[in-house]
Formats: structure tokens, C-alpha cells, sequence
């Protein structure tokens, strides 16, 4: 079980808004430390969505977005598209386990 | 644009030693961490450790000190090395520079070396 926990699934019609959470706790989000998302299409390698919870890499649309609330981080994506389906991953350091952790994962199904 | 190449034996034997080593063009190893991460077949994103340029490394404590990493900058690549190789270690191995922003993120990645355990 993942110190970050994901919604194993989600799931929106195109044109819709969905958002992903990533629950942390006083050791990781809750401590300060900056929380970033990866995009993982089934057997690609992983790739950077946003970074310091809210920045969007060059590259990635505006359609995404990110923010924090306590110890808890979200991923929203607006119009939804069919290219959006993918696994989402949430990152961040934990300072009890001394290292990085990733959130279990989400998987985007368009409906 | 940094890219990063991994390449390693893609079968190893229980209680063997891996060894991956990734490739970096475009853009110095001399800068940043780099770091190594896994994916176990139908499990989701393991950090396994990074080190900074300079030497210092930082390890995912589960892997009870089997990991190591080693920078090359004459050949501008890094490569990994596990020992004791179990069946719990079979995934695909990625590896990635960490933090070009200022942050800790991990951008870009390498494709993916599939290392499989067994006999």
C-alpha cells in the first residue's frame, strides 16, 4: 500500500472534468516538500505532467492543472479528450521513509 | 533536449547481479541528479535511488543496501547495480534526470530496460 494514495480509477465523457487526487500525510505533502504528476501510457515510459504541484512543463496544455490543500494534492483535466487516457502517477519525498514515493497510480478512462 | 537511453541484460538468475547502465545525449552529466526507478509488472512507480553529479547518492531503504549507482562523466552515462537478485525484482528498470528546474522532479525518462529474474 502506497504512503500517497490515488483513486485507483476515474473515469469522464469527453468534454468533461475530472480530477485526480493524491493523499498525503505530515511526513511528505503535509512537511513542504514539492509534489509532482507523470503521465504513463501502458507500456511507454512515464512523463512529466507537472511539477511543484501547480507547473506545467513546456509542451503540456493548459487543459491541466494542479493544486494543494493540506496534505492532500489534486490533478484536474478539463475537455477531456481521448489522448488523456493514460495512468497518473503523484510523486513526492518522504522525510520518515528518507526517500521519494510515488501514489499508487489512477487510471483515466474517456468514456 | 537531454535523452537517456537505458541498456542491460534483459535475464538474470536469482542471487545474481544486475547491472543497467543509462546513456545521456544532449546535455552533460555533470549537472543534477540521476536517478533509477522500476516498474513491476502491473505495479505502479518504485524509486530505487539517485546520485548528484558529485558523488553523493540516496537510496530507496526497502532495497536494504543492494543498490548501487556509479557516475561515468568521461563517457557521460550512469549505471546501476543490484545484487542478490530475487524474482520480486523482475520490472521494467527507467532511468531519469532529476531536478533540471530546481525542483525534484524526474524529466526526462528513458524508454525502459525490461530485466526479468529467473532460473
Amino acid at each position: 500500500q502506497s504512503v500517497l494514495t490515488q483513486p485507483p480509477s476515474v473515469s469522464g465523457a469527453p468534454g468533461q472534468r475530472v480530477t485526480i487526487s493524491c493523499t498525503g500525510s505530515s511526513s511528505n505533502i503535509g512537511s513542504g516538500y514539492d509534489l509532482h504528476w507523470y503521465r504513463q501510457v501502458p507500456g511507454t515510459a512515464p512523463t512529466l505532467l507537472m511539477y511543484g504541484y501547480t507547473n506545467r512543463p513546456s509542451g503540456v496544455p493548459d487543459r491541466f492543472s494542479g493544486s494543494k490543500a493540506g496534505t492532500s494534492a489534486s490533478l484536474a483535466i478539463t475537455g477531456l479528450q481521448a489522448e488523456d487516457e493514460a495512468d497518473y502517477y503523484c510523486q513526492t519525498y518522504d522525510s520518515s521513509l528518507s526517500g521519494w514515493i510515488f501514489g499508487g497510480g489512477t487510471k483515466l478512462t474517456v468514456l | 533536449q537531454v535523452q537517456m537511453q537505458e541498456s542491460g541484460p534483459g535475464l538474470v538468475k536469482p542471487s545474481e547481479t544486475l547491472s543497467l547502465t543509462c546513456a545521456v545525449s544532449g546535455g552533460s552529466i555533470s549537472t543534477d541528479y540521476w536517478g533509477w526507478i522500476r516498474q513491476a509488472p502491473g505495479k505502479g512507480l518504485e524509486w530505487i535511488g539517485d546520485m548528484h553529479y558529485s558523488g553523493s547518492a540516496n537510496f530507496n531503504p526497502s532495497l536494504t543496501g543492494r543498490a548501487t549507482i556509479s557516475i561515468d562523466r568521461s563517457k557521460n552515462r550512469f549505471s546501476l547495480t543490484v545484487t542478490s537478485m530475487t524474482a520480486a525484482d523482475t520490472a521494467v528498470y527507467y532511468c531519469a534526470k532529476v531536478g533540471g528546474r530546481g525542483f525534484k522532479d524526474l524529466d526526462p525518462w528513458g524508454p525502459g530496460t525490461q530485466v526479468t529474474v529467473s532460473s
